[in-house]
């Protein structure tokens, strides 16, 4: 098992670009998650998805946009890139008890 | 909304040494979850606890859950250099909430 991929590992945007930030895992898992982690802080949820066809904001969806058509993809879409959403991100899938996470992508905002 | 609150946010310690880091909730969770997350890398779980109380050992890590179920400890006997580190706790009450860490730094 590759467990959760994410693509690609870093990213550079200028301000108001667009892209998508691709998350798989082969895992059968129905909850997936995406996060941001900025400097020396936590995790914040962005978006998340109990099942294929089921997503839900987290704490701070503003400038995101996420799909889950089917159980292994859960692709993170950012519009307008703005400074701001310079972090690092992680995609996280569940069986409902621990979450495993995937080895992020790092995205700088210019 | 639900805030988990970890403290301290930075821990230095000489090789040897113990380290405690506390996690508190604002409302009563139904379960907490401890993650690592090595430098430049990806939280991995480490526990969960369920029950008002609860203490759990994995080797030289010590897990507790409050009575209150609203905080939690871990609490680490003799650090050793693999030890360093950011600890999480995620706090679930309906969503899961991660805490902003305590980060680990061991001097050999």
């Amino acid at each position: 098992n590759a467990g959760v991929t994410q693509t690609p590992k870093f990213r550079i945007l200028k301000i108001g670009q667009s892209m998508t930030l691709q998350c798989t895992q082969d895992m059968n898992h129905n909850y997936m998650y995406w996060y941001r982690q900025d400097p020396g802080m936590g995790l914040k949820l962005i978006y998340y998805s109990v099942g294929a066809g089921i997503t839900d904001k987290g704490e701070v969806p503003n400038g995101y946009n996420v799909s889950r058509s089917t159980t292994e993809d859960f692709p993170l879409r950012l519009e307008l890139a703005a400074p701001s959403q310079t972090s690092v991100y992680f995609c996280a899938s569940s069986n409902g008890y621990e979450q495993f996470f995937g080895p992020g992508t790092r995205l700088t905002v210019l | 909304g639900q805030q988990v609150m970890q403290i301290p946010q930075y821990q230095h310690v000489q090789e040897g040494e113990d380290f405690t880091t506390y996690c508190n909730s604002s409302t009563t969770l139904s379960n907490i979850q401890w993650y690592k997350q090595r430098p430049g890398g990806h939280p991995v779980f480490l526990i969960q606890l369920v029950k008002s109380g609860e203490v759990k050992k994995q080797k030289r890590l010590t897990f507790q859950f409050g009575e209150a179920k609203k905080n939690s400890s871990l609490h680490i006997t003799a650090t050793q250099t693999t030890d360093v580190g950011t600890y999480f706790c995620a706090g679930r009450a309906g969503k899961s909430t991660f805490g902003d860490g305590t980060t680990l730094t061991v001097k050999p």
